[in-house]
């Protein structure tokens, strides 16, 4: 079945530092989106990207889908502690039905 | 506005019992969906809806059971629940499978 990854696992950064992630599906993909869930949270949609090759800014966040639209990737520059939490990745299942979540990127920023 | 509700927000179970987990969304979402979040798994798909009276399987459907008789709620039900099905739960709601998904808060699930 397909599979959607993601790489790292986790990632701890010094406040100011750049963090990036990224995700890597088995099968070419329509769309992607990405969620964020603070600790002890839910996941909350922060962007959806369509176009091979978009690249979408969110303030500090960048984010950009592959040219063979099978890999994406969220840069945070300048990381701030209001950035912790875990990053996901989410492509669509094969049927274009339901979306299948990469196992996430937990991010933590020392101060 | 409430979005999407679940209750309860944690549960303690001993083994073999059952429950139900409610869902509910004020959004007039034909779409929801039950995932489960262990750790370094991500989000797992367990059942999902695509309007009222439809229910079918996702990636680990093995031990719950769904039904959908009305736009507004999708319970989850643990029928004699098992240690492995600790875990959160989210439940989440779309206009579509394709659409953002909006999640609720979760449910903390303990099986003894």
């Amino acid at each position: 079945g397909q599979q959607v990854m993601q790489i790292p696992q986790y990632q701890h950064v010094q406040e100011g530092e750049d963090f990036t992630t990224y995700c890597n599906s088995s099968t070419t993909l329509s769309n992607i989106q990405w969620y964020k869930q603070r600790p002890g949270g839910h996941p909350v949609f922060l962007i959806q990207l369509v176009k091979s090759g978009e690249v979408k800014k969110q303030k500090r966040l960048t984010f950009q889908f592959g040219e063979a639209k099978k890999n994406s990737s969220l840069h945070i520059t300048a990381t701030q502690t209001t950035d912790v939490g875990t990053y996901f990745c989410a492509g669509p299942d094969n049927y274009g039905q339901n979306f299948v979540f990469g196992p996430g990127t937990r991010l933590s920023v020392l101060p | 506005n409430a979005g999407v509700t679940q209750t309860p927000k944690f549960q303690v179970l001993k083994t073999g019992q059952s429950m139900t987990l409610q869902c509910a969304q004020d959004m007039n979402h034909e779409y929801m969906s039950w995932y489960r979040q262990d750790p370094g798994m991500g989000l797992r798909l367990i059942h999902y809806s695509v309007g009222a009276g439809i229910t079918d399987q996702g990636e680990v459907p093995n031990g719950y059971n769904v039904s959908r008789s009305t736009t507004e709620d999708f319970p989850l039900r643990l029928l004699s629940a098992a240690p492995s099905q600790t875990s959160v739960y989210f439940c989440a709601s779309s206009y579509s499978g394709r659409n953002i998904q909006y999640f609720g808060a979760g449910t903390r699930l303990s099986v003894l």
